[in-house]
C-alpha cells in the first residue's frame, strides 16, 4: 500500500506570492492533518480535514487555509507569503479523525520544503 | 494546552551504547507517538502507545500514565540510529492535533 505522498517536495517563492501544497493520503484514509516545522518553533499543528470539512485549526493566521476533496486528497494554501513561512510542511493521514473515545494513528508524508526569499 | 518536554536535547554516544530519551507532558493524554526524523525531513512513526511497553527490534518504548512520562530506549545503538527523535502526544482523542516536543538530536559515533 502506497504511503502518504506530498507534492511538490521543494518550492522556492518570493515574499507576497501565494503557494499551494498537495497531499495524497494512504488509500482508505479519510483524515488529513497538516503541520509546519521550523527550526525555532518545531512542529506545530495547522489543521485537520475529514469528509471535506475542516475539523480543527491550530494557532495560525488566516493566510493559511486548506481544503479536502471527495477523494480525501488535501491541499493547503498560504497567501501573501512572509519570510517566516519558510518551513517544512508535513501532512499526515489517518483512517478517521480521533474522538474522545479513541485515537487513530497518523502516518506522515515526506514533506514539502518551502523557502520564501 | 499540553506542554511536552523532552530530554536530553542533544545526545552523542558511541556505537553499542544503551540510549534513553525521555518525554514528559503536563495534561492527560489519549496516546503518545515516538517519531524519528532523518536529515531530509521525512518522519516515521516508531511507536504509538497509550499504556505499558512496546518493543520493536532494538527499540523499546514505555509509558507511565500516572507520572505523565514516557521513555524511548535504543539497545546496541548503531550509527544508522542517528536522527532526531520526537515525542508527540494526543489529547482529547486527537481533536486538537498532535502536540510535539522539541526533539532529541541523537548522534551515534562508530
Amino acid at each position: 500500500k502506497a504511503g502518504v505522498t506530498q507534492t511538490p517536495r521543494y518550492l522556492i517563492k518570493t515574499r507576497g506570492q501565494q503557494v499551494t501544497l498537495s497531499c495524497s493520503p494512504i488509500s482508505g484514509h479519510r483524515s488529513v492533518s497538516w503541520y509546519q516545522q521550523t527550526p525555532g518553533q518545531g512542529l506545530q499543528f495547522l489543521f485537520e480535514y475529514f469528509s471535506e470539512t475542516q475539523r480543527n485549526k491550530g494557532n495560525f493566521p488566516g493566510r493559511f487555509s486548506g481544503r479536502q476533496f471527495s477523494n480525501s486528497r488535501s491541499e493547503m494554501n498560504v497567501s501573501t507569503l512572509e519570510l517566516g513561512d519558510s518551513a517544512l510542511y508535513l501532512c499526515a493521514s489517518s483512517y478517521s479523525p480521533g474522538t474522545s473515545g479513541g485515537y487513530n494513528e497518523q502516518f506522515f508524508g515526506p514533506g514539502t520544503r518551502l523557502t520564501v526569499l | 494546552k499540553n506542554e511536552v518536554e523532552q530530554s536530553p536535547q542533544n545526545l552523542t554516544a558511541q556505537e553499542g551504547e544503551f540510549i534513553t530519551i525521555n518525554c514528559s507532558y503536563s495534561v492527560g493524554i489519549s496516546a503518545l507517538h515516538w517519531l524519528q526524523q532523518h536529515p531530509g525531513g521525512g518522519i516515521v512513526s516508531l511507536f504509538m502507545l497509550s499504556s505499558g511497553k512496546k518493543k520493536h527490534g532494538r527499540l523499546i518504548a514505555t509509558i507511565n500514565i500516572q507520572e505523565k512520562h514516557s521513555s524511548l530506549h535504543i539497545t546496541a545503538s548503531h550509527p544508522r540510529d542517528s536522527a532526531v527523535y520526537i515525542c508527540a502526544v494526543v489529547s482529547g482523542g486527537g481533536a486538537d492535533g498532535l502536540t510535539f516536543g522539541k526533539g532529541t538530536h541523537l548522534i551515534i559515533q562508530p
